[in-house]
């Protein structure tokens, strides 16, 4: 069965504090990773990850995907308020058609 | 651009009713998807679509029929709604050609 799995579902720490988020996959023909965040509405995309090893940064954010282990990281640092959020995490697979399947995503909580 | 867009933002509905979630995008996407999201179960593909005329079922289609008469809307029924349906749904879209998916604002539907 394809799956995605997070860790950890929820998490709370406090500002500028770092933080690493986990995701594994197992699906049919993997095509690639991505990470989303999600505050009150819509998810928004954050990364895609294709190639193993190969970080993808944006300001305090960054993670990289390892395609022999089947996962990937999603690391914040110094962290703030405003990265309260839930974040997911979700695989492209299946070749020609193409699905996307989603973990449970991590619920972080980021304290003052 | 207005990109994906949803309507209703909420609704109500009483067991055994009908209606019809709207999704719209003006990017010419040709892949079209409906997710549902559940406390603690992530996102879960409902229906896709990967061009008009063209509609496959995702992890949880029953209860649900979706059609594609333009590259444009993607609108999702239900046929006779349940509680179990109460939930939150997105619409996304993407290129074929492309891997990142982009999400519309939600519809917030609860099934008394």
């Amino acid at each position: 069965e394809d799956k995605v799995v997070q860790s950890p579902l929820s998490l709370v720490v406090h500002e500028g504090d770092t933080v690493t988020l986990n995701c594994s996959y197992e699906v049919t023909n993997f095509r690639s990773l991505l990470w989303y965040k999600q505050e009150k509405k819509a998810p928004t995309f954050l990364f895609m990850l294709t190639s193993s090893g190969i970080e993808k940064k944006s300001g305090r954010l960054s993670s990289i995907l390892d395609k022999k282990e089947l996962f990937s990281i999603l690391n914040i640092t110094a962290t703030q308020t405003g990265d309260s959020a839930i974040y997911l995490c979700a695989a492209l697979y299946g070749g020609a058609t193409n699905k996307l399947i989603f973990g449970t995503g991590t619920l972080l909580a980021v304290q003052p | 651009n207005a990109g994906v867009t949803q309507t209703p933002k909420f609704q109500v509905l009483k067991t055994g009713q009908s209606m019809t979630l709207q999704c719209a995008q003006d990017m010419n996407h040709e892949y079209m998807s409906w997710y549902r999201q559940d406390p603690g179960m992530g996102l879960r593909l409902i229906h896709y679509s990967v061009g008009a005329g063209i509609t496959d079922q995702g992890e949880v289609p029953n209860g649900y029929n979706v059609s594609r008469s333009t590259t444009e809307d993607f609108p999702l029924r239900l046929l006779s709604a349940a509680p179990s349906q109460t939930s939150v749904y997105f619409c996304a879209s993407r290129r074929l050609t492309t891997d990142t998916q982009y999400f519309g604002p939600g519809t917030r539907l609860t099934v008394l």
